[in-house]
């Protein structure tokens, strides 16, 4: 099971964002974090807790392992604004954190 | 390059089938797994399961695995969902979703538009 905190941010554009994502279980560095916007499916940010997914802007990164990892905006851009998921591979069945929502204020 | 696409909308009465297809190209279609994952309005992700392409094994989450039927067809390289005894909280998008590595790792790099199942009476 994961649990993503805060639920909603409401963050200024250029402002540093960090979304935390727990695990029931130590997980390793076994997850992902997707971002999605409305009407779209999600898109792969970041994978094995740091990876940066090409394509990607380098002002998203990812953190943690174990049972508490990050996904951190270095500087928030208009276009950020999405609900942002974290995910896990490590055990069946494959599960996502409940959502994070960014909104810009 | 990689494209995922799926078929489009259904409706369906409570206690009928559906049957969503995905079709994967731009890449060796049984070098990666698929996976499934539906979105009810307004809710999150769940993951629904995952078909192995080169072999057809197949696994579901336990809250699927009697209603749900995961195959694919490799002349077409497409994959396909069939969910059985629908219900109205069947409702919801349905994404159809590659693995980022040809083994393990599920982690989902591309992901189909995702097809809008209703289910009302």
């Amino acid at each position: 099971q994961l649990t993503q905190s805060p639920s909603f941010l409401s963050p200024s554009v250029g402002d540093r964002v960090t979304i935390t994502c727990r695990a029931s279980q130590d997980i390793r560095n076994f997850l992902a974090w997707y971002q999605q916007k409305p009407g779209k499916a999600p898109k792969l940010l970041i994978y094995s807790a740091s990876a940066l997914q090409g394509g990607v802007p380098s002002r998203f990164s990812g953190g943690g392992s174990g049972t508490e990892f990050t996904l951190t905006i270095s500087s928030l851009q208009p276009e950020d604004v999405a609900i942002y998921y974290c995910q896990q591979p490590f055990t069946y069945p494959l599960t996502f954190g409940g959502g994070t929502k960014v909104e810009i204020k | 390059q990689v494209q995922v696409v799926q078929s489009g909308a259904e409706v369906k009465s409570p206690g009928a089938s559906v049957t969503v297809s995905c079709k994967a190209s731009g890449y060796t279609f049984t070098d990666y797994y698929l996976h499934w994952i539906r979105q009810a309005p307004g809710q999150g992700l769940e993951w629904v399961g995952r078909i192995n392409p080169k072999s057809g094994a197949t696994f579901y989450a336990n809250t699927f695995h009697d209603r749900v039927t995961v195959t694919r067809d490799t002349s077409l390289t497409t994959v396909y969902m069939e969910l059985r005894g629908l219900r109205s909280d069947d409702t919801a998008v349905y994404y159809c979703a590659r693995n980022l590595t040809p083994e393990g790792l599920y982690f989902l790099d591309y992901w189909g538009q995702g097809s809008l199942v209703t289910v009302s009476s």
